[in-house]
């Protein structure tokens, strides 16, 4: 079956533009989670996703940085006024659920974000 | 507050067991995972742990938990050149139905023939 797919797989922008990233989840995952990961770093979580909900938006850094998931399904992570700061692989994982096993995250193959 | 600590290198030669380090600090902490990193692949999943164990075995992997020093360890088997990797251990801090993670910075394997 299809796993979690992220568009683009490279997004290179110029200072002060916006952009928009696309997380498509795996069909029936409840539980969206976006989290970025800075070179030589570990990921750090940036939001959560339950249904069409975000029910936990404390990791994104600042105003700039929005998502939605207005049908419950695939996401798009909004930055706008881009920084050079901002440069780093954008990871997008989805799970069954919140309990149990079923909140083990399936993670996509990332959106590698360079900011000129 | 939230910190996942772990050694950044380890090299080990073909066929030796591998024991990769993990630290962390939120004791409220109900999962605790351990995920491998290709390079140009995706973060896979190699095994979690529930907070109430102390020991999970998987095929060549072992998972021990030391929740009084808050300290976990993976290690690996007949360790094999596919097994080069970044390891990272991740955390999920008990926060209701989020099950949010708390990352370390990854620990380089490097395995030697």
């Amino acid at each position: 079956g299809a796993g979690v797919s992220q568009t683009p797989s490279n997004k290179v922008t110029e200072k002060g533009k916006y952009v928009e990233l696309r997380c498509d989840p795996i069909s029936g995952h409840t539980a969206l989670y976006w989290y970025r990961q800075s070179l030589g770093q570990g990921p750090e979580f940036l939001i959560y996703f339950q249904g069409t909900g975000a029910a936990d938006d404390s990791g994104l850094p600042n105003d700039r940085f929005f998502a939605v998931r207005p049908e419950g399904s695939v996401s798009t992570l909004k930055i706008q006024r881009t920084e050079r700061g901002d440069s780093a692989v954008y990871l997008c994982a989805s799970s069954l659920g919140t309990s149990g096993r079923a909140g083990e995250q399936f993670f996509g193959p990332g959106t590698r974000l360079t900011v000129l | 507050g939230e910190d996942v600590e772990q050694s950044l290198f380890l090299s080990v030669r073909e066929g030796d067991s591998s024991v990769i380090n993990c630290t962390y600090t939120d004791s409220s902490s109900t999962y605790l995972y351990w995920y491998k990193q290709e390079p140009g692949a995706g973060l896979q999943l190699l095994t979690y742990i529930f907070s109430n164990m102390d020991m999970k075995q998987d095929q060549r992997l072992t998972v021990l938990l030391n929740k009084k020093d808050k300290h976990l360890s993976l290690r690996i088997a007949d360790t094999q050149t596919g097994d080069s990797a970044i390891y990272f251990c991740a955390e999920s801090p008990n926060a209701g139905n989020n099950r949010k993670l708390i990352w370390g910075l990854g620990t380089s394997l490097a395995v030697n023939p």
